[in-house]
């Protein structure tokens, strides 16, 4: 089984919100990655833990806040957004110990008002 | 830097029609390398892979194989079908060593297949 779920499939927050994005997967994988994709691009990373800490961060304004609070779960905390944040949040996974495929989620699609 | 170059879209093809979609990459050493498709409204399926010279990677008809010479991993499939209309991202990450394995994406051929 190679799944990653998120929740919320959709979600539409004002730029005065407080909104978490999650992250699950159950296949014992060591690596969590977020990404943020705009229409017609590929993914842009954000974040990655390794082993339940943060290893990257790309430079992501602090309006965005990530949290692993175990080795199957992945959060992203929004707060006060802005309307070009609107996107599609992916969240990716991979097996430290077995090579290098990352696996997807469906995503999170975002509208920001 | 590794960088990833494929074919500019969009693709609009018949059905049972050839594809192609062509794919280069800059980078040292070996990376492994990756096809992912984007149905309308979804997240990123990887479609297949390849992590050595000369492999074949292949799922549900496409193939592609990692020609280190020519740098490439061109994706095929003989007979394309409406439901394969998609966004195809070709991918690499370096050589094993490290954790975090950054994914370098292309910036995507949208596919289109007419009945």
């Amino acid at each position: 089984d190679t799944e990653v779920t998120q929740t919320p499939k959709h979600l539409v927050m004002g730029m005065t919100n407080k909104k978490s994005l999650k992250c699950e997967q159950h296949m014992g994988h060591r690596a969590m990655y977020w990404y943020k994709q705009k229409a017609k691009k590929p993914p842009e990373l954000m974040f990655v833990y390794s082993y339940e800490k943060l290893s990257i961060n790309e430079s992501v304004p602090s309006r965005f806040s990530p949290e692993c609070p175990n080795s199957s779960l992945l959060n992203l905390h929004l707060h006060a957004l802005q309307p070009e944040d609107s996107a599609l949040y992916l969240c990716a996974s991979r097996d430290l110990g077995r090579g290098e495929t990352q696996y997807f989620g469906p995503g999170t699609r975002l509208l920001v008002l | 830097g590794n960088s990833v170059t494929q074919m500019e879209g969009p693709v609009t093809l018949s059905e049972e029609a050839f594809l192609t979609i062509n794919c280069t990459y800059t980078a040292t050493g070996y990376p492994s390398l990756f096809w992912y498709v984007q149905y309308p409204g979804e997240g990123l399926q990887l479609l297949l892979k390849a992590t050595k010279a000369d492999d074949k990677g292949s799922n549900k008809g496409f193939e592609a194989t990692y020609r280190k010479e020519t740098t490439s991993f061109h994706l095929e499939k003989g007979s394309v079908q409406v439901s394969d209309s998609a966004v195809y991202f070709c991918a690499l990450s370096p050589p094993r060593g490290g954790s975090n394995y950054k994914l370098t994406f292309g910036k995507g051929t949208l596919l289109t297949v007419n009945p």
